[in-house]
């Protein structure tokens, strides 16, 4: 079975520009996480859908972030404008009912200039 | 505000000898805890679960679990240069968020 598919793996891009990360979960998997990885804060839970619903959004920086996950197999996670600070490696992770062990995909690496 | 407490190391350890690194949690009613790998560059790999009091193990590897003192460890016995890495603890209170500590580096000298 394919794990958690995330594109792109890596995105450069300038200061005000949008980004948008995308991201497969694990086929049958109920719950579908965000993260943000830095040296300075480790990673960081940003936000978490379950059956395609946003659960918990309490770690969105700010409203320069959004979200969504318009079916099972599909979330976007969505940076407008962008801003230096926010380069990261952005993960998705994704878990099946019944459990919390996470399945991370292979990140995207985001820089901002 | 739940935390997950880890040296940030770097542990050293020589080829074949026990690495042991270990985790604090403040949560009370956490009940199932992690532990995950992270290679440079690459994503966490989930590599134990543990759910209740006392030891797990699963090869190499020994998950290590004391409710009463909020402590987990992770034992890792004939440690190879294969196994330098950044390990991540976690825990959860039930509920599928997860929270995580900021890793312990493990380096095994050859």
């Amino acid at each position: 079975d394919a794990g958690v598919i995330q594109s792109p793996r890596h995105e450069v891009t300038e200061m005000g520009q949008e980004v948008t990360l995308r991201c497969k979960p694990i086929s049958g998997h109920d719950y579908l996480f965000w993260y943000r990885q830095t040296m300075m804060r480790g990673l960081e839970l940003l936000i978490y859908f379950n059956n395609n619903v946003p659960i918990d959004d309490s770690g969105m920086p700010e409203d320069r972030f959004s979200a969504k996950m318009p079916n099972a197999s599909f979330s976007t996670l969505k940076i407008q404008p962008s801003e230096p600070r926010d380069s990261a490696v952005y993960f998705c992770a994704s878990s099946p009912g019944g459990s919390a062990e996470q399945f991370f995909g292979p990140g995207t690496r985001l820089t901002v200039l | 505000q739940k935390e997950v407490e880890q040296n940030s190391g770097p542990l050293s350890v020589p080829e074949g000898a026990i690495a042991s690194l270990n985790c604090t949690y403040s949560d009370r009613v956490s009940q199932s805890f992690f532990w995950y790998r992270q290679y440079s560059g690459k994503s966490p790999e989930l590599i134990m679960s543990i759910y209740s009091n006392g030891d797990k193990e699963d090869g190499r590897f020994t998950a290590q679990l004391n409710k009463a003192s909020q402590y987990v460890s992770l034992l890792i016995r004939d440690s190879q240069p294969s196994d330098s890495a950044t390990y991540l603890c976690a825990d959860s209170g039930g509920y599928q968020k997860v929270t995580f500590g900021t890793g312990t580096k493990l380096q095994v000298i050859p």
